[in-house]
C-alpha cells in the first residue's frame, strides 16, 4: 500500500485565493489529522478526525476547513489564503482514534505552501 | 497553554558515539509520549513511544527514558550513524495514544565523521 499521500507537493497562492490540500491513506485508518510546521518549530495540530463524518478542531484551526466523507480521504481547505498560512502542511493517520494503548501515527511527505 | 520544549536546539556527535536528546514537558496530565525523526524535506517518522506508566522503553539502538517527577523525556541513540542526522521531535498526548499530539520545537542532530 502507498501509506499516506499528499498532493500537491508545492503550491504558491496569492492572498485571498482558495485551495484544497489533498490527503489520502490506504491503511483503513480511523484517525487522520492535519498539522502545519513553521520554520524552526514543531508541528501544530490544525484539525483532526476520529472517523468518517467526524471532525474536530486542533490547536490552530482558524482559516482552515476540513471534511471526512470517507475513511480514506481528509482534505484541508483554505477558503481565503493569507501570508500567515505560508507553511509546510503534513497529514497523518493512525489506526485507532485513541482507544489503542499505543498507536503509531504515519505522516505524509508534506505540502509546501507559499502565500504571496 | 501547556507546551513541550527541548533543552538543546542542536547537537553534534561523532559517528559511533551515543547521542542523548532531551525534552521537557509541562503538562502533568500527558500520558503518552513519542519521539519522531524528521529528515530534510520529509514528514516525521516514528521512532519510539512510551506511556506514562513506564520509565524506560528500548527499541533497536534507541532508548526512551521518562522521568515524570521532573517532567523530562530523553532519547538515547546508541552507536550514532550518519543516517541518524535529522531533526528529532518529542510529542505528548493526554489521550494515551497518538491523538492530538503537542510537539516540541525539535533538536537538530548532526553526526560528524
Amino acid at each position: 500500500n502507498a501509506g499516506v499521500t499528499q498532493t500537491p507537493k508545492f503550491q504558491v497562492l496569492k492572498t485571498g485565493q482558495s485551495m484544497t490540500l489533498q490527503c489520502a491513506q490506504d491503511m483503513n485508518h480511523e484517525y487522520m489529522s492535519w498539522y502545519r510546521q513553521d520554520p524552526g518549530m514543531g508541528l501544530r495540530l490544525i484539525h483532526y478526525s476520529v472517523g468518517a463524518g467526524i471532525t474536530d478542531q486542533g490547536e490552530v484551526p482558524n482559516g482552515y476547513n476540513v471534511s471526512r466523507s470517507t475513511t480514506e480521504d481528509f482534505p484541508l481547505r483554505l477558503l481565503s489564503a493569507a501570508p500567515s498560512q505560508t507553511s509546510v502542511y503534513f497529514c497523518a493517520s493512525s489506526l485507532h482514534s485513541g482507544r489503542a494503548s499505543t498507536d503509531t501515527q504515519y505522516f505524509g511527505p508534506g505540502t509546501r505552501l507559499t502565500v504571496l | 497553554g501547556e507546551s513541550v520544549g527541548l533543552h538543546l536546539p542542536t547537537l553534534s556527535v561523532q559517528e559511533g558515539d551515543n547521542s542523548i536528546i532531551n525534552c521537557a514537558y509541562s503538562n502533568s496530565a500527558s500520558d503518552y509520549f513519542i519521539w519522531y525523526k524528521q529528515e530534510s524535506g520529509k514528514g516525521p517518522q516514528f521512532i519510539i513511544d512510551i506511556r506514562s506508566n513506564m520509565d524506560k522503553r528500548q527499541g533497536q539502538r534507541v532508548t526512551v527514558l521518562l522521568n515524570k517527577t521532573v517532567k523530562h523525556l530523553s532519547l538515547q541513540i546508541a552507536a550514532t550513524q550518519p543516517g541518524d542526522s535529522a531533526v528529532y521531535f518529542c510529542a505528548e498526548s493526554v489521550f494515551g495514544s497518538a491523538r492530538q499530539l503537542t510537539f516540541g520545537s525539535g533538536t537538530q542532530l548532526t553526526v560528524l565523521p
